[in-house]
């Protein structure tokens, strides 16, 4: 089983705001990622170090963190945004990187 | 721009070998550590091994032993040796590279290759 816990899956209608969770006690010592994937598609790195947005990913990603717990928040989803998302971090060597189950995001 | 062209894979018997290879461009291959990661059809995805700049290189336990993962400073190329291959080992497989020297989160990735483990 992942280390990181998240829902998998969530809706939102478009337009509106959705947060998704990532929960794991690694996360109070090692920062999250997000990755966003559409069918078909390789991955694409849209939140790195808790909150940070990578050059070309669209302000409305945003990345949080409290305790043990790293949400992913897309303020104003658009259609384009319906896909799976996964978070990121590592397990408690710090060595080896681990993802969460992933979650199927819907834009209604 | 960062393209990785993942290849090298197909189908293969179980307890067979495979390599995969991945060509890097658009960056200067040898300062940053590249990672194989694995996604099972239809499922999430699966961290494989990671090779920093300098090679220190780092394995799942489900694939220790068995994979070997290297690099071609010189020829911008990234190698995943695949040994004893069991059909859970059936998956695409991405190449990534990092965003540092070290390990620290795949910031682009290839377009993967497809691993099929099947008698």
């Amino acid at each position: 089983s992942s280390e990181l816990t998240q829902d998998p899956a969530v809706s939102v209608a478009l337009g509106q705001t959705v947060r998704i969770t990532c929960q794991g006690d690694r996360l109070r010592s090692y920062y999250a990622s997000w990755f966003q994937q559409k069918p078909g598609q390789a991955p694409v790195l849209v939140i790195y170090g808790n909150n940070n947005r990578p050059s070309g990913i669209p302000d409305r990603f945003s990345g949080s963190y409290s305790g043990n717990t790293a949400s992913l928040t897309i303020t104003g989803a658009q259609a384009e945004d319906e896909a799976d998302y996964y978070c990121n971090s590592r397990d408690s060597s710090g060595n080896h990187l681990v993802f969460g189950g992933g979650t199927k995001l819907t834009v209604l | 721009e960062v393209q990785l062209v993942d290849s090298g894979g197909g189908l293969v018997q179980p307890g067979g070998s495979l390599r995969l290879s991945c060509a890097a461009s658009g960056f200067t291959f040898s300062n940053y550590a590249m990672t194989w990661v694995r996604q099972a059809p239809g499922k999430g995805l699966e961290w494989v091994s990671t090779i920093s700049g300098g090679g220190s290189t780092y394995y799942a336990d489900s694939v220790k032993g068995r994979f070997t993962i290297s690099r071609d400073n010189s020829k911008n190329t990234l190698y995943l040796q695949m040994n004893s291959l069991r059909p859970e080992d059936t998956a695409i497989y991405y190449c990534a590279k990092d965003r540092g020297w070290q390990s620290e989160v795949p910031d682009y990735w290839g377009q993967g290759t497809l691993v099929t483990v099947s008698s």
